[in-house]
């Protein structure tokens, strides 16, 4: 079945740091990949999304590539702040049975240092 | 602005008390979700509505329950809750069933049983 894999956090960085968050997944279709970031005690805010092969999403400074021929769809910042400070989230959606649900990673906590 | 509002933010029960969670969506999508988020885990879905089609999770307790009774409303209902229900419940709303459309999430609704 479909799949995500993330990299296990958490990720601790100094302000204005690089970031890689790496996330590779498994489909059987076309699916649509997505980064969502989920600060303490709220919900999911979609981050950034790619629909095809090639596509570069892009949000507030935040990157990501799908690329097809690793099956995968990195998370990079040049420059991190302490309010990206939170838990990032990849996730794919593809036709199961007929419908489409997410399959999520296992998030990636990132904290950012002053 | 438009968005998806759950209600209560926090809820604390007894074991084995009835109890509904709810969200409302003022963007008008067709389709809504329910997942289990429990602690440092990625959201879990329970169920979702394809307008007043309802498809549940076959992992989903026989315990926990929907309605929706208009295309704005949908309720998480648990029928006796046990100690091991207590996460964060977290309702998202998308537009169509495709797959490259994003999911709009709520905050979550804290839910701790005694």
């Amino acid at each position: 079945g479909d799949s995500v894999t993330q990299m296990e956090g958490p990720v601790t960085l100094s302000e204005e740091a690089f970031l890689t968050i790496n996330c590779t997944y498994t489909a059987t279709g076309y699916p649509s990949l997505f980064w969502y970031v989920q600060y303490p005690g709220e919900g999911l805010q979609l981050l950034l999304k790619a629909t095809k092969a090639d596509d570069k999403g892009s949000n507030k400074g935040f990157e990501a590539t799908y690329r097809k021929e690793t099956t995968s769809f990195h998370l990079e910042k040049g420059s991190v702040q302490v309010s990206d400070s939170a838990v990032y989230f990849c996730a794919l959606s593809d036709s199961t049975s007929g419908t489409y649900k997410y399959i999520f990673g296992t998030g990636t906590r990132l904290k950012v240092l002053a | 602005d438009a968005m998806v509002i759950q209600n209560p933010r926090y809820q604390v029960t007894q074991f084995g008390k009835p109890v509904t969670l709810s969200c409302s969506q003022t963007l008008n999508h067709n389709v809504m979700y329910w997942y289990q988020q429990k602690s440092s885990q990625a959201p879990k879905l329970l169920f979702h509505y394809y307008d007043k089609d309802f498809n549940n999770e076959a992992d989903t307790p026989d315990n926990f329950q929907s309605r929706r009774p208009n295309t704005s409303f949908c309720f998480l209902d648990i029928r006796s809750p046990g100690l091991g229900d207590t996460a964060m419940y977290l309702c998202a709303t998308s537009r169509e069933d495709y797959s490259n459309q994003p999911q709009h999430f709520g905050d979550g609704t804290r839910l701790s049983i005694l």
